[in-house]
């Protein structure tokens, strides 16, 4: 099984900052790297796939980066409605697995 | 719009079985992977299965295999989580979603969730 490790496990941005969210694999994934968001109480969207395309509708503010066993998630210009729970999730080998989560919160 | 709703949550003693239905509109179903996701209260996201969207495959997470089974009937545009022997650590949201454009294997659109809750 391919273990996803998210870094931070809490990060502390102030509105208008610019956050960087760390993604590692165990071992090499390719491109197939998927982010999403979780809001409290509501279900997971996806932000982007193919470790850097973002998903329908989802802003520029948003950029994934990364190949094989390092992937960022950058969000630029934070605005309150970006303070959520992100999930890094791998789907080069089976079984899918994901990252426990970054915690995006208001400093 | 896609639209997926669960169904078939509920409370169940351990040991016990429990069904599990998605149903799915605005899109093409029978073009689509799914999927089971699941989420403890307070926790993270688990991926629990998947079916191809000819139903010729059909993969799990090795906590659940041999105990789950995922299914579906294309022609009710309809998905299906058969959950047996439950445990009392499987108390989760359980959420279908629909497996992307581009890859079966990431998901990208999702349900609102069916709790269920495993305990004596």
């Amino acid at each position: 099984e391919i273990v996803m490790t998210q870094s931070p496990a809490t990060l502390s941005v102030s509105p208008g900052e610019r956050a960087t969210l760390s993604c590692r694999a165990s071992q090499s994934v390719s491109s197939n790297l998927a982010w999403y968001q979780q809001k409290p109480g509501q279900t997971p969207r996806l932000l982007i796939y193919g470790a850097s395309t973002r998903a329908t509708g989802i802003p520029a503010t948003f950029t994934g980066s990364g190949s094989g066993t390092e992937f960022t998630l950058t969000i630029s210009s934070l605005q309150s409605e970006d303070f959520a729970v992100y999930y890094c999730q791998q789907y080069n080998n089976w079984p899918l697995t994901f990252g426990q989560g970054t915690k995006v919160e208001i400093k | 719009q896609v639209q997926l709703v669960e169904s078939g949550g509920g409370a169940v003693q351990p040991g016990r079985s429990l069904r599990l239905s998605c149903a799915a509109s605005g899109f093409t179903f029978t073009k689509y992977a799914m999927h089971w996701v699941r989420q403890a209260p307070g926790k993270g996201l688990e991926w629990v299965a998947v079916i191809s969207s000819d139903e010729s495959s059909r993969n799990y997470g090795d906590s659940v295999k041999g105990r789950f089974s995922i299914s579906r009937d294309n022609s009710k545009n309809t998905l299906f989580l058969q959950m047996n022997s439950l445990r009392a650590e499987e108390t989760a949201v359980y959420y279908c979603a629909r497996g992307g454009e581009l890859s079966w294997n990431y998901f990208e659109y999702w349900g609102q969730g069916a709790l269920v809750t495993v305990s004596s």
